[in-house]
Formats: structure tokens, sequence, C-alpha cells
């Protein structure tokens, strides 16, 4: 299977610690994206890449989260001096120039802070 | 600021028999894309069935059919014949112009054997 992955699933955390977590696209997509999933709610937008340039990112993304795509394949997400306000899903998804509006999601990375 | 409102927490339909769930959302732009997506329980998120905007034809796929009322801006699924697999979390999703998806809160949906 060459869907998208992510890594890793489950994250357990103390309050202030440093996290990072890795998305691995569909290989002939170029955009990538991040979503937040909190309890209860659908997910909502973090930021997109097209290639390896970072094109938007929400109001949501704080200075203490950073997120990256070296060369254009894999992405990385890091949440610096994590609180419990963090603690969700995060989602990765991927798209391909080809069909730009259908995003293909991975099976997410659940964020618990303690 | 575009927004997707999913009016029913929670549903419930008995094995084969059908269901519609709503989904509204309000919008200026013209010209966007309509997603319902499925996400089963501990398991990723699974493209049911999309619509565009300008497409007057409303989508279907095998059970998986939407009614597009576009001056209503409402974009319901119908599930017909529904399976004990069906049951999982629906998410109604808005995309324009940026490409980000604008998700609804989802409605929970079990199929009852």
């Amino acid at each position: 299977d060459t869907g998208v992955s992510q890594d890793p699933r489950h994250k357990i955390t103390k309050r202030g610690q440093n996290v990072t977590f890795r998305c691995d696209p569909i290989s002939e997509h170029n955009r990538l994206y991040w979503y937040r999933q909190t309890l209860g709610q659908g997910p909502e937008f973090l930021t997109y890449f097209q290639n390896e340039a970072q094109l938007e990112k929400s109001r949501l993304l704080s200075d203490r989260f950073s997120a990256e795509r070296p060369k254009g394949s894999f992405s990385t997400l890091e949440i610096q001096r994590t609180e419990q306000g963090d603690s969700a899903m995060y989602l990765c998804a991927s798209s391909q120039d080809s069909n730009l509006e259908t995003q293909y999601f991975g099976p997410g990375t659940r964020l618990l802070v303690l | 600021a575009q927004t997707v409102t999913q009016s029913q927490p929670e549903m419930s339909v008995q094995e084969a028999e059908t269901v519609t769930l709503s989904c509204t959302y309000d919008t200026s732009e013209s010209n966007y894309y309509l997603f319902w997506y499925k996400q089963p329980p501990s398991r990723q998120m699974i493209l049911v069935i999309r619509q565009e905007a300008y497409k007057q034809q409303n989508a279907t796929e095998n059970r998986f059919s939407v009614n597009f009322q576009k001056a209503a801006k409402s974009f319901s699924l119908k599930i017909s014949d529904s399976q004990l697999g069906d049951t999982a979390m629906y998410f109604c999703a808005f995309l324009s112009g940026t490409y980000k998806y604008i998700f609804g809160t989802g409605t929970r949906l079990k199929v009852l054997a």
C-alpha cells in the first residue's frame, strides 16, 4: 500500500517537551497538508506545501509550531514547549497536480500532552 | 469566510435501510468543490464522494449519492442499503481557491444489525 503514512501513530509527552511528527505523502503528490483535529471537531487546516515551499500557514500555527518539507518529499511538524491544549490528532494529507482538489489523508498522529 | 455546518451530531440506521446526512455551507464563491469523507473508528479518513459546484448533476458512487442544491447551499449525502461497515464519522468539506479544506463538525453514523 503506497498511501499517506505518518509516524508515530501515538505520542504521549509531558508539558514543555518538544515533539516531532513525520508524514510521508503518496510518492507522486506535490502538495502536502497538515490539519489538526480535536475531539468532537472536524479537522482544521494548519499549513500546506507545494513541493518544498510552504505556501500558507493558518493563524492556528503559533510560533511554537514549525513545519518543513526539505526535499519536497516527506514533511515534519515540530511542536516546541508543548502545552496541554496541543493535545489533538495531527493529520497529514497529500494531493497531486492533476487532481489538486482531492486530498488523501494519512492515519494521523494522536498527541497527548500531560 | 466559508463555513460548513452539519446539524446532526449522531444518527443511526438499520442495516439495509437508507439514511441521509445533512450539510449546509456558506460562501460567496461561485466555483468550489464539496466532499464527503468517512472516518471509521481508529482509521484514516477516506473520500466517499465529491461534487463540483459547476456541475448540475448530482454525484453518485455506488450506494452513495448526494443531493446538491447550490442555491440553498445544501449538500446532503444519501447512503442506500446501509452496511455495518458504513459505521463511521462522516465529514462534509468545502474547498475553494487556496486548496485548504473547511470541514464541518461531523456526523457519527451507527449502522445497527
